[in-house]
């Protein structure tokens, strides 16, 4: 069965520090690569995604993802942490064949910043 | 522009009573999505629609119900809740199918 993987279910940083969240996914045809952020109390907003061409993708707030398909592979990243990027980060994946609706998403990585 | 709605909040039930979780948007999006998020265990689709009429299962429909009878309405029904749909529950729509965008705020359900 299809699966996506997020390597860690907590991170704590210091603000000002690089944040890299994993991301695997278990699928081997082609996707499509989603990145969802929850603000405490508040709704899933979409981060980034990506559907093709440059693997590297940028999204709000500073983000950014690559993917490396000979991983399957979509690790999110921050080159400097603020402490209003505390939040659940979930990665998401879309294969993108026959029953190409149904989107999976990871357990989640709670990132705690500290001011 | 509301984006979508979900209505109620939080409620809790009896084991065996039934409910309908409502699910409004006005973006007039034809895809539409219900999920379940469970402590550690991320989102679980639990049926989808990809327009007025069209429905079909997710990843852990049973015990649920769906219906998009118009482009704006997508209800989730529990007919005989049980403690394990104790959760919170997600409605969300999009403009592409797959690639749920727009997340209304979640009812948090208690099953006792």
């Amino acid at each position: 069965a299809q699966s996506v993987s997020q390597h860690n279910h907590h991170v704590i940083l210091s603000e000002a520090a690089s944040l890299e969240l994993g991301c695997n996914y278990s699928y081997g045809g082609t996707v499509n690569l989603f990145w969802y952020v929850q603000y405490p109390g508040q709704h899933l907003q979409l981060l980034l995604k990506y559907f093709s061409g440059d693997p590297l993708v940028k999204g709000i707030k500073g983000f950014e993802a690559e993917f490396i398909k000979s991983k399957f592979s979509f690790n999110l990243r921050k080159p400097s942490v603020q402490w209003s990027d505390t939040a659940e980060y979930f990665c998401a994946v879309n294969p993108t064949g026959a029953g190409g609706f149904k989107t999976i998403f990871g357990a989640g990585t709670r990132l705690f910043v500290k001011a | 522009n509301a984006g979508v709605t979900q209505t109620p909040k939080f409620r809790i039930l009896k084991i065996g009573q039934s409910m309908t979780l409502q699910c409004t948007q006005d973006m007039n999006h034809n895809y539409m999505y219900w999920y379940r998020q469970d402590p550690g265990m991320g989102l679980k689709l639990i049926y989808y629609s990809v327009g007025a009429g069209i429905t079909d299962k997710g990843e852990v429909p049973n015990g649920y119900n769906v219906s998009r009878s118009t482009t704006e309405d997508f209800p989730l029904r529990l007919e005989l809740a049980a403690p394990s749909q104790t959760s919170v529950y997600f409605c969300a729509s999009s403009l592409e199918g797959g690639q749920p965008q727009h997340f209304g705020d979640g009812t948090r359900l208690s099953i006792l």
